[in-house]
């Protein structure tokens, strides 16, 4: 069935340093991929997506890769804040619309 | 410019009552989605609107779930005769024609006594 999941369910990483979430899906139709930041009592926020006619996309501190050989999604955020301690959930599209969400990453940024 | 909105930001109620929740989507996007999110879990799914018409309501857990979209617009979730495990931060999302990035609303905490 389609699924997605996290490898490391919390992160912590010292400020300034660059940080690395995983994710794992197992549908092969999947053709959309997205990453979206969730802070405390607030609604995911999107930060990036990706097609899978592509493997690899940038966005301003953020690098998004896609290895569809082993299903495998990261997100690196360069030069790591307090600002980006959230929690950080990948979600992927296959045929339909809506998305399928892991359980998502608590990225801890420590100053 | 403004994103997605929704009200009420919390809702407190007991067990069997009936519940509205408003969501009012970016300017001009057609798609609509209402996701639910319990505590630890990631957003899950429940419907999806293009215009008026619900494309895919495969999501919604029951019959006591429903939701409307009229005017193309706002869209409202209803769920009637509430039970505790409806619990949950209700999502909503939209996004424009042809295009699949969703942006989500801050969500509305439903506490069911």
């Amino acid at each position: 069935g389609e699924s997605v999941g996290l490898h490391l369910p919390t992160l912590s990483v010292q400020e300034g340093d660059n940080s690395i979430i995983n994710c794992a899906y197992s549908n092969s139709a999947s053709d959309y991929f997205i990453w979206y930041k969730q802070e405390s009592g607030k609604g995911p926020q999107f930060i990036i997506d990706i097609r899978s006619n592509m493997d690899k996309r940038q966005g301003q501190r953020v690098t998004v890769l896609l290895n569809k050989t082993v299903k495998h999604l990261s997100l690196q955020i360069a030069a790591t804040q307090p600002g980006d301690s959230a929690v950080y959930f990948c979600a992927e599209k296959t045929g339909a619309n809506n998305l399928f969400f892991g359980t998502g990453t608590r990225l801890t940024v420590i100053p | 410019g403004a994103g997605v909105s929704q009200t009420p930001s919390n809702k407190v109620t007991e067990k069997g009552k009936y519940v509205e929740l408003r969501c009012d989507p970016i300017s001009g996007h057609t798609a609509l989605y209402w996701y639910r999110q319990s505590l630890g879990q990631g957003p899950e799914f429940l419907i999806y609107f293009q215009g008026t018409g619900a494309a895919d309501d495969s999501g919604l857990p029951n019959d006591r779930f429903f939701a409307v979209r009229p005017e193309g617009s706002v869209s409202t979730l209803k769920i009637q005769r509430t039970e505790r495990g409806d619990s949950a931060v209700y999502l909503c999302a939209s996004s424009s024609s042809g295009t699949d990035t969703q942006y989500f609303g801050p969500g509305t905490r439903l506490t069911v006594l």
